[in-house]
């Protein structure tokens, strides 16, 4: 595809349910983000990804959250026993490497709701 | 310290006039860059435009312009002849020191413009 896609677009989970939000990135770019926007907010950068290595995860607020990029392309945002405060909306971005400015494509990001 | 403050929550703009939205920064580095972000309502962030530290003329791109004052740490956004379709959230954005991707984004501003 052209652009970053994310899925699923919404989840609705029940407070203790885990979960997966799937990105593709765009083809060729080696710099993956993840990043939590909660509502009336600035996204929160959560974590980066130099093709499969995990460069930087100090964003990440628990030892609930877990990313992994395995083949270095489609990543994982897994949140294990959803908490009420997780609610947000989970953008992913990719950016080449060596670019000028390392400008940062966004995924339309996935709105998580814990009831 | 926040690293990117932006004091406008929200701006009215008539359709046509120009807009300026404000943004500061803080960091000690001497090599960053500057980024505006759009968010309309569908969630996406679209790259506006990017002003590099060392970048000696202000950015512009179409009808946006970073007014960069490096000694003020301010990098505002000027939107020249807004049109219905600006009304959007606006985030300013930096990265920090060379070769490293990670972004610390605003609070935004919502810009609404009136017919």
């Amino acid at each position: 595809g052209a652009g970053v896609s994310q899925s699923p677009r919404y989840k609705v989970a029940k407070r203790g349910q885990d979960v997966a939000l799937r990105c593709d990135p765009i083809s060729g770019h080696v710099s993956l983000f993840w990043y939590q926007q909660a509502l009336g907010q600035g996204p929160e950068f959560l974590t980066y990804f130099q093709n499969e290595a995990q460069l930087d995860k100090s964003g990440l607020p628990s030892d609930r959250f877990f990313a992994e990029r395995p083949e270095g392309s489609v990543s994982t945002l897994k949140i294990q026993r959803t908490q009420q405060e997780d609610s947000a909306v989970y953008l992913c971005a990719s950016s080449l490497v060596g670019a000028s400015y390392n400008e940062q494509f966004f995924g339309p990001g996935t709105r998580l709701t814990v009831l | 310290a926040q690293k990117i403050t932006q004091t406008q929550p929200g701006m009215f703009v008539q359709e046509k006039e120009a807009v300026t939205l404000d943004c500061t920064y803080d960091t000690s580095d001497q090599s960053y860059g500057l980024f505006w972000y759009k968010q309309p309502s569908s969630g996406e962030m679209i790259f506006l435009i990017y002003q590099g530290s060392y970048d000696e003329q202000n950015a512009t791109e179409g009808r946006y312009s970073l007014n960069f004052q490096k000694a003020r740490k301010s990098a505002n956004l000027v939107i020249s002849a807004s049109q219905l379709g600006d009304s959007a959230m606006y985030f300013c954005a930096m990265r920090e020191g060379e070769g490293y991707q990670k972004v610390t984004f605003g609070t935004g501003t919502k810009l609404q413009v009136i017919p």
